[in-house]
């Protein structure tokens, strides 16, 4: 069982390069999101999706794009990396009821020099 | 706003012997789901227990159990006999519906070190 995919698992980029970190899901949940992690800050929501077409804003989306391109897949694009976003990028995903839990992918590391 | 808050950034526990973990919420809301994970140093993220807003009793898998008392809003995590392996990075998390779907908020997290 796949679960949550995310690619890359590393990265470091040059500050002001563009990259989109991919997400895909195969167990039909509407619910998608993005988190950035970061030492004694816990997780941060950057971005959800409640279904297809749909995104919005968490806690800390500024610097940041996404698409929900289908019901699968929801990528996070970083246009001009700053070295405040590295990070560790975590997607996860779930079914829309209250009492289930997320399902995480396994995480990308970020560097931006 | 929601928010999760957990107050001990790092814990001690002996081996075989039981620890709570700190986490206390906000929230307005009437219906609210609570969560725990465990992150290991290897980084994935580990659904562990639930408790739901309405429910009335402390939910229990295996080991861990969660000490849920709403009027105070918190939902303490209790891991009995701990062991080796539950040294871990350790995260509080609330879903809670918002107009545009269902959000899941994280706590800082508590990092647990289980000694001999």
């Amino acid at each position: 069982n796949a679960g949550v995919t995310q690619t890359p698992k590393f990265q470091v980029l040059k500050t002001g390069q563009s990259m989109t970190l991919q997400c895909a899901q195969d167990m039909n949940h509407n619910s998608m999101y993005w988190y950035r992690q970061d030492p004694g800050m816990g997780l941060r929501l950057i971005y959800y999706s409640a279904s297809e077409g749909t995104t919005d804003k968490g806690e800390v989306p500024n610097g940041y794009n996404v698409s929900r391109l289908n019901k699968r897949e929801f990528s996070l694009r970083l246009e001009s990396a700053a070295p405040s976003q590295t990070s560790v990028y975590f997607c996860a995903s779930s079914r829309d009821s209250l009492n289930t839990e997320a399902f995480f992918g396994q995480g990308t590391r970020l560097t931006v020099v | 706003a929601q928010k999760i808050t957990q107050t001990q950034p790092g814990m001690f526990v002996q081996e075989k012997e039981a620890v709570t973990l700190d986490c206390t919420y906000d929230t307005s809301d009437q219906s609210y789901g609570l969560f725990w994970y465990k992150q290991p140093s290897s980084g994935e993220m580990i659904f562990l227990i639930y408790q739901g807003s309405y429910d009335e009793q402390n939910a229990t898998e295996g080991r861990y159990s969660l000490n849920f008392q709403k009027a105070r809003k918190s939902a303490n995590l209790v891991i009995s006999a701990s062991q080796l392996g539950d040294s871990a990075m350790y995260f509080c998390a609330m879903r809670h519906l918002t107009g545009g779907g269902n959000k899941l908020t994280f706590g800082t997290g508590t990092q647990l070190k289980v000694e001999l």
